[in-house]
Order: structure tokens, then C-alpha cells, then sequence
């Protein structure tokens, strides 16, 4: 069974400009999180699919981000423009319905903006 | 205000000796999940262990372990056996119910650990 996958891997920016960063979740898996590390600092929580809605998006940090998830399979999240304090590395994680909410992880993408 | 803390930025530890990485976490539910996950400098999260608040006895896998605490609210992990390839972040969460339904998940900061041979 394919695990989450994420593209690009990386992604070098400057400010000002656009970035769509990508999420593949394990397939039948109902939910999907974004969540972003920036450096030395605790993983956050950006917000939570279930299938094609936002079921809660409080930790996004302002409307330069948006997320999609069409038709309730992949998710795009896009910045847009990029300020340098984006940077990061955006993972995304999928989980089915149940009581653990186990939740499994892409690689993630290293947002760089420069 | 923190709902988890990891308190040991960095971790030493020799090879073949065991390893507690200490996490405390702060909620008010009655309900809720802890997890551990490793995270390799190639940068993936790996799901380690889980714990349920009503869970009675600590939950191993393998050569890790939980030391749930209810009372003192920690939920350490144990690493029996160190091997080089444990050397990683390791990051504890909690997963909480959410008043609108579903769940939410918190990480703490991470505690790098290094094996030496």
C-alpha cells in the first residue's frame, strides 16, 4: 500500500511569489491535515479534511494560504505570495474514522523563501 | 499556553543502553490519545507508539514503551537497546476532542536524540 506522498520535496521561492505545494494521502483514508515545522519550533496544525471539506481550518495563518481537496482525494495547499516567514516544511497526513485518528505522514515539503 | 512539552531540546545516549524522552502534555478531557513519532534526517514522520487516556497498562512496541502517568499527565517514551539508527527527532502528541466534533492533534517541539557508537 502506497504511504502519503508529497511534491515537490522542496521548493526554493522568492518573496512575493506563488508556491502549490501537493498531498497524496493513503487511499481511502477520509482525512486529511496539513501542518508546517518552521525550524527549532513544534509541528502546527493548519488545518483538516474530511474528504473533500474543511472540516477545521484554525491554524491557518492568514488568507495568503489556501487549501483544496478535490473531490475528496488529493489536497493542494498554495501561498500566495510568499513572505519570508513561510518558510518551513509542510506536512500533510492522512488518517481513516476511528477512535486512535492514527494519523500517517508524508515526507513533507522544505519551503524555502527568499 | 503549551499543551505539550518536551523539556530535553537534545539527548545523548550510548548505544545498546535504554533512553527515556520525557513529554507532559495539559488538557482537560477526559478522552484523548498520545503518540510518539520519529522523524530520520530523511525528514518523514514515523508513527511510533499510542497510548489511549483509558488505557490501563502502558503500551509497547517492539523495543519502545510508554510511560503513561495519568496523575502527573507525562507520557515518556522508552527506548530499550538504543541502536545508531534511533538517532532522529523524536516528537510526542496528543490528539483531542474537538467541541465542533472530530479531533485535533498537538505536537510539542521535539527532542533530537544522538546514539553513540
Amino acid at each position: 500500500e502506497a504511504g502519503v506522498t508529497q511534491f515537490p520535496s522542496h521548493s526554493v521561492i522568492e518573496k512575493g511569489q506563488t508556491v502549490t505545494l501537493r498531498c497524496d494521502p493513503i487511499s481511502g483514508h477520509d482525512n486529511l491535515y496539513w501542518y508546517r515545522r518552521v525550524m527549532g519550533k513544534e509541528i502546527k496544525f493548519l488545518l483538516h479534511f474530511v474528504k473533500e471539506s474543511k472540516q477545521d481550518e484554525s491554524g491557518m495563518p492568514n488568507n495568503r494560504f489556501l487549501a483544496e481537496r478535490t473531490g475528496g482525494t488529493y489536497s493542494t495547499l498554495k501561498v500566495q505570495p510568499a513572505e519570508l516567514e513561510d518558510s518551513g516544511v509542510y506536512f500533510c497526513a492522512s488518517s481513516q474514522w476511528g477512535s486512535r485518528d492514527e494519523q500517517y505522514f508524508g515526507p513533507g515539503t522544505r519551503l524555502t523563501v527568499t | 499556553a503549551q499543551k505539550i512539552t518536551q523539556t530535553q531540546p537534545g539527548m545523548f545516549v550510548q548505544e545498546k543502553e535504554a533512553v527515556t524522552l520525557d513529554c507532559t502534555y495539559d488538557t482537560s478531557d477526559q478522552s484523548y490519545g498520545l503518540f510518539w513519532y520519529k522523524q530520520p534526517s530523511s525528514g518523514e514522520m514515523i508513527f511510533l507508539i499510542y497510548q489511549g487516556s483509558y488505557d490501563e497498562q502502558n503500551a509497547t512496541e517492539g523495543r519502545y514503551s510508554l510511560n503513561f502517568q495519568k496523575a502527573r499527565k507525562s507520557a515518556n517514551l522508552v527506548i530499550s537497546a538504543s541502536q545508531l539508527g534511533d538517532s532522529a527527532m523524536y516528537f510526542c502528541a496528543m490528539r483531542e476532542a474537538k467541541n465542533t466534533g472530530g479531533f485535533k492533534t498537538i505536537f510539542g517541539a521535539g527532542t533530537r536524540l544522538f546514539v553513540k557508537a
